[in-house]
């Protein structure tokens, strides 16, 4: 069972740069997530999602597109990299219903912007 | 505005402490409260709370929630090197599955 898989685990790249951040589930969640966290600070939510075709903005979502054309994957796409854009990212899942189950994190990306 | 503040921010204790973190809340559609803890890598699920007043353990750790005063506890007794982690809060959203993270509490356990 994989769980939340993040692909890739660390990347560099250079100021203007685009890039897709994968995420995939194979628990087939409704919910899916992006987050970032930055040094000394909590998880701060970029976008998410409830369900495929469906997405709404976080906190953050400012610099970062996504899309939900599977229930599986949930990538988060930088379209022009700055350097304000480097941190940890984390993408998580989770499924409504009784109880609202806990979120599944993927071991996250970590990305730096030159 | 969703707002989470933990307190703490960061703690130093010796092992066989007892620690307690705090974590107040205003969120709309409040559904359940969840505790992570965070070491290197990605937060590790500890505890959901859905009602007020009912304690939920797991070994050392406990947690009880009240939604009237709109915060939560982690208590952790007996702590050991271990526990030495960053301990996170999060506040769920109804229909949504997101969550409002707080800043976290650093925890050092020293032997």
């Amino acid at each position: 069972n994989a769980g939340v898989t993040q692909t890739p685990k660390f990347q560099v790249l250079k100021t203007g740069q685009s890039m897709t951040l994968q995420c995939a589930q194979d628990m087939n969640h409704e919910y899916m997530s992006w987050y970032r966290q930055d040094p000394g600070m909590g998880l701060r939510l970029i976008h998410y999602s409830v369900g495929a075709g469906i997405t709404d903005q976080g906190e953050v979502p400012n610099g970062y597109n996504v899309s939900r054309s599977t229930t599986e994957d949930f990538p988060l796409r930088l379209l022009s990299a700055a350097p304000s854009q480097t941190s940890v990212y984390f993408c998580a899942s989770s499924s409504p219903g009784m109880g609202n189950q806990p979120q599944h994190f993927g071991d996250g990306t970590r990305l730096s912007i030159l | 505005e969703d707002k989470v503040v933990q307190s703490p921010l960061s703690l130093v204790v010796h092992e066989g402490d007892t620690v307690t973190l705090n974590c107040s809340y205003e969120v709309t559609n409040f559904r359940s409260l969840l505790w992570y803890k965070q070491e290197k890598k990605a937060p590790t699920f500890l505890f959901m709370l859905t009602s007020s007043g009912i304690e939920k353990k797991s070994g050392r750790l406990s947690s009880i929630l009240d939604k009237k005063e709109l915060f939560s506890i982690l208590n952790i007794t007996a702590t050991q090197t271990g526990d030495s982690a960053v301990y996170l809060c999060a506040p769920t959203s109804s229909n949504t599955g997101k969550l409002i993270f707080g800043q976290g509490t650093t925890l050092q356990v020293k032997p």
